[in-house]
């Protein structure tokens, strides 16, 4: 099976503007996560999507968002972009049963200027 | 809510030689407990976990771990090291409703030959 894909790779924006991430998630998968991750604060918890729906979200403020598709692709969303948001952000993808393990993709490496 | 702490940022060692990486936890409610490993430039890899049953878990490379809900620990730990296994790792806890995963601020380690 292939594993988690999420585009771009890599990604330069400058301060206000907005941008969209993609994760697709290992074929079969109803559930997936997205996570950031930057040197000072660690791995954060952003949102859970489960059949389009959110399931869980974490403590980011709204300029964050996300949405599933009904292929269970995942995109994220930051609007109004801050210096401070730059960071890898990760996807992860995972069956839907609290006991499944969660899949990670390479994740999407974010720079604001 | 839920945290976890690892003790250690750094862990050098030389190959061969026995490791411990220590991790424990804080939580209100059950929880289920996950080590990943990160290596550079890559996203991360699920290493062990422990849901139920035997407390102490195996992964396929050598490494193991141990629940140890008295103290609420899950340190892991490897026999011997190899150079390849040099990579980062996190500790992570997840309350057992829900897929949302909690880090620590993860535990370079670094072997040397």
């Amino acid at each position: 099976k292939a594993g988690v894909t999420q585009t771009p790779r890599y990604l330069i924006k400058t301060r206000g503007q907005q941008v969209t991430l993609s994760c697709s998630p290992i074929s079969g998968h109803r559930s997936v996560s997205w996570y950031q991750q930057t040197p000072g604060q660690g791995l954060q918890f952003l949102f859970e999507y489960f059949s389009e729906t959110q399931r869980n979200k974490g403590n980011f403020p709204g300029r964050f968002s996300g949405r599933q598709f009904s292929n269970s692709r995942s995109e994220m969303n930051v609007s109004t972009l801050e210096l401070g948001d730059s960071a890898l952000y990760l996807c992860a993808s995972a069956g839907g049963s609290v006991t499944d393990t969660q899949y990670f993709g390479p994740g999407t490496r974010l720079t604001v200027l | 809510a839920q945290s976890v702490t690892q003790l250690d940022s750094q862990v050098p060692v030389f190959e061969e030689a026995p490791v411990e990486l220590r991790c424990n936890y804080s939580s209100s409610v059950s929880v289920y407990l996950f080590w990943y490993v990160q290596y550079p430039n890559q996203g991360l890899q699920l290493l062990l976990k422990y849901l139920s049953g035997s407390t102490l878990v195996e992964s396929i490379n050598g490494f193991e771990a141990e629940f140890n809900k008295s103290q609420t620990s899950f340190h892991l730990r490897k026999p011997s090291v190899h150079i390849s296994d040099t990579a980062e790792y996190f500790c992570a806890v997840s309350p057992r409703a829900t897929d949302k995963l909690i880090f620590g601020t993860g535990t370079r380690l670094q072997v040397f030959p």
